[in-house]
């Protein structure tokens, strides 16, 4: 089982919607989660962390945590075509020490006009 | 404040070569982290240095290493070159929340 679980996607969304990423997680000591948008041929680039159960808003972008169900999902609203992207969740715990930071296989998203 | 840096963007090299890259982190992070991106296997981490000390480390073999300087420059180095090396290579440099930016990376090509 992979630590961070990603659908791969192609989701595709039509401008305007709601688009809605998901991931899982498999450790339960996860202190923190982070979501990163990469446009094709460019680097990660950070939208927003969360480390606490609920929701945190940022503009059309709202993350949401359930730590007991161990998911992690972000929406983002009223999609424009500029979304298109592969969103990558992570995933930050410390073990004995080390810090680490877990990446999924990201979902590519493609919203369309 | 002027993002985290990679150099060289690209690079090509023929197998059995080493290659060295350099990153340069957000002033006053001192945590860098390196990463390789393929499409097959996303984004692996690779090791992650803090204060010129390689404070952990992904599953890659002894081929890849690093360090960091007392600045928080970073370079990693990969030795005998294999094809499957060829990759982007992704430095991030982190706050103290544990939120990472990244470089734009590094394309190494392996013929």
């Amino acid at each position: 089982q992979k630590e961070v679980e990603q659908n791969s996607g192609p989701l595709s969304v039509p401008e305007g919607a709601i688009a809605s990423l998901n991931c899982t997680y498999s450790d339960r000591g996860s202190q923190s989660f982070f979501w990163y948008r990469q446009y094709s041929g460019k680097s990660p680039e950070l939208i927003m962390f969360i480390y606490s159960n609920g929701d945190k808003e940022d503009g059309r972008f709202t993350a949401q945590l359930n730590k007991a169900s161990q998911y992690v999902s972000l929406l983002i609203r009223d999609s424009q075509p500029s979304d298109s992207a592969t969103y990558l969740c992570a995933s930050y715990s410390i073990l004995q020490g080390a810090q680490k930071l877990v990446f999924g296989q990201g979902t590519r998203l493609t919203i369309n006009p | 404040k002027a993002g985290v840096t990679q150099t060289p963007r690209y690079l090509i090299k023929t197998r059995g070569q080493q290659v060295t890259l350099s990153c340069s982190p957000i002033s006053g992070h001192r945590s860098v982290s390196w990463y390789q991106q393929t499409p097959g296997q996303g984004l692996q981490f690779l090791f992650e240095y803090f204060s010129e000390t390689q404070r952990n480390k992904g599953n890659f073999p002894g081929r890849f290493s690093g360090r960091q300087f007392s600045n928080s420059r970073s370079e990693m180095n990969v030795s005998t070159l294999e094809l499957g090396d060829s990759a982007l290579y992704l430095c991030a440099s982190s706050t103290m929340n544990n939120e990472q930016f990244f470089g734009p990376g590094t394309r190494l090509t392996v013929l």
